[in-house]
């Protein structure tokens, strides 16, 4: 147990469907992260939020929109997905002072796209 | 795009020691050098963190020559729960994963 807690575990979605995914942290971080791990490949970064406020979007498509209400909070809204955004999508917190920082990551949510 | 290149894989066997090496030839003054394990369907894992020279935790040691450029994880002892991939990040602003180093441990 990290800390991290991400809701549902796993998801099966249609393509004209809208659901959303949830990150919770209890440990007082400032930053928040959502990561997107396809089969076989390595961890993408999709969003970064520092002090709730989104600081980087890696050329995300707009289908995924990410939401930030509080610094504990963390969400990912998803809409008319694709196929191929089926992956294991994987929520992370961190306490960044001066630069250093360890991410804590949650367990993620297994996503399917039908 | 990672700044760090690491083996694609190795291979080990019960009981001995594991290096895995990382080059980061363009690390810069603030970037600290951080390492994660990762099983299958679960996420990153912390396990250890450092900026020069060496660092040691219960779990790994972590070997950093003085002009930064590369680093070593050492794995004292490792066994087949070790089996994982291993990653190694620059951590200042850069928060990306390169494809890391599937490590098996072999009976």
């Amino acid at each position: 147990e990290t800390g991290v807690t991400q809701t549902p575990r796993h998801l099966v979605m249609g393509m004209t469907n809208k659901k959303s995914l949830k990150c919770e942290q209890h440990l007082g971080h400032n930053a928040m992260y959502w990561y997107k791990q396809s089969a076989k490949k390595p961890l993408e970064l999709m969003f970064v939020y520092s002090l709730e406020e989104r600081v980087e979007n890696n050329s995300v498509p707009s289908r995924f929109s990410p939401e930030c209400p509080n610094s504990s909070h963390l969400f990912l809204h998803l809409h008319t997905l694709q196929p191929e955004d089926s992956a294991l999508y994987l929520c992370a917190s961190s306490q960044v002072i001066a630069g250093t920082y360890e991410q804590y990551f949650g367990p993620g949510t297994r996503l399917t796209v039908t | 795009l990672a700044k760090t290149t690491q083996p694609i894989s190795m291979d080990s066997y019960e009981g001995q020691e594991v290096n895995i090496t990382c080059s980061h030839n363009n690390i810069a003054t603030n970037d600290y050098i951080t390492w994660y394990q990762q099983f299958p369907s679960q996420g990153p894992r912390f396990i250890i963190q450092g900026y020069k020279t060496k660092v040691t935790n219960e779990v790994a040691s972590l070997f950093i020559p003085a002009d930064r450029k590369s680093s070593t994880l050492s794995l004292p002892r490792v066994s087949l729960s070790d089996t994982a991939v291993y990653y190694c990040l620059v951590t200042f602003n850069d928060m990306r994963f390169g494809a890391g180093t599937r490590l098996t441990v072999k009976p």
